[in-house]
């Protein structure tokens, strides 16, 4: 069975600063991956996704994420961040074009000034 | 505009009283979905539509019913509903399934069953 874990619940980082947040999978092929963001009190918006080609791919509002399949993993980065970055982030997993999605558990993440 | 609305957005009710909470899109999407948010979990999935008259089962169904008898509507039946459930509630639709399309989410019900 596939799952997805988000190791770290609760990210606090400085406005300005570098931002990595780590996503792992587990599934015997390569899933299609999602990074989802969760301003507070909203729904979830689609950040960026990833099904084949170039591991590198990059989404809205600044953000990219690298799939490594060697470490099974797909974590979403971003340069410098901003106190709208404040949010929770989700990374989602599916293993065919239809049907079950997965979510970790996410991370909140809290910008200081 | 384009957008996925859920009604109610804030329910409190009582065990076993039944309700349902609705979801409509005016994107003529074709997947429909509804998730549970409980903190620390994640979302979860709970049924999912691929078209009219086509659902299946995501990972947590048990307590609740779907119905999708037109492309626009996919509402949330929960026939019994008990203290378990008290949950934060999204509806999502894509245009084509998931590997090519995003999913647009609905703003949210809060249940609360006492």
């Amino acid at each position: 069975a596939q799952s997805v874990t988000q190791p770290d619940i609760h990210i606090t980082v400085s406005e300005g600063a570098s931002l990595e947040l780590r996503c792992n999978y587990s599934y015997g092929a390569t899933p299609y991956l999602f990074w989802y963001v969760q301003s507070p009190g909203q729904g979830l918006q689609l950040l960026l996704k990833y099904f084949s080609g170039d591991t590198l791919v990059q989404g809205i509002k600044g953000f990219e994420a690298e799939f490594k399949r060697s470490q099974s993993s797909f974590n979403l980065r971003k340069p410098s961040v901003h106190w709208s970055d404040a949010a929770e982030y989700f990374c989602v997993l599916t293993t065919d074009s239809w049907g079950k999605l997965q979510f970790g558990a996410g991370t909140q993440v809290v910008v200081t000034p | 505009e384009a957008q996925v609305t859920q009604n109610p957005r804030y329910l409190i009710t009582v065990t076993g009283k039944k309700l349902t909470v609705t979801c409509s899109q005016n994107m003529n999407h074709e997947y429909m979905s509804w998730y549970r948010q409980d903190p620390g979990l994640g979302l979860r999935q709970i049924y999912y539509s691929m078209n009219v008259e086509v659902t299946d089962k995501g990972d947590v169904p048990e307590g609740y019913k779907v119905s999708r008898k037109e492309k626009r509507n996919f509402p949330l039946i929960l026939e019994s509903p008990s203290p378990n459930q008290t949950s934060l509630y999204f509806c999502a639709s894509s245009r084509e399934g998931l590997a090519s399309y995003e999913q647009y989410f609905g703003p949210g019900t809060r249940l609360t069953v006492t």
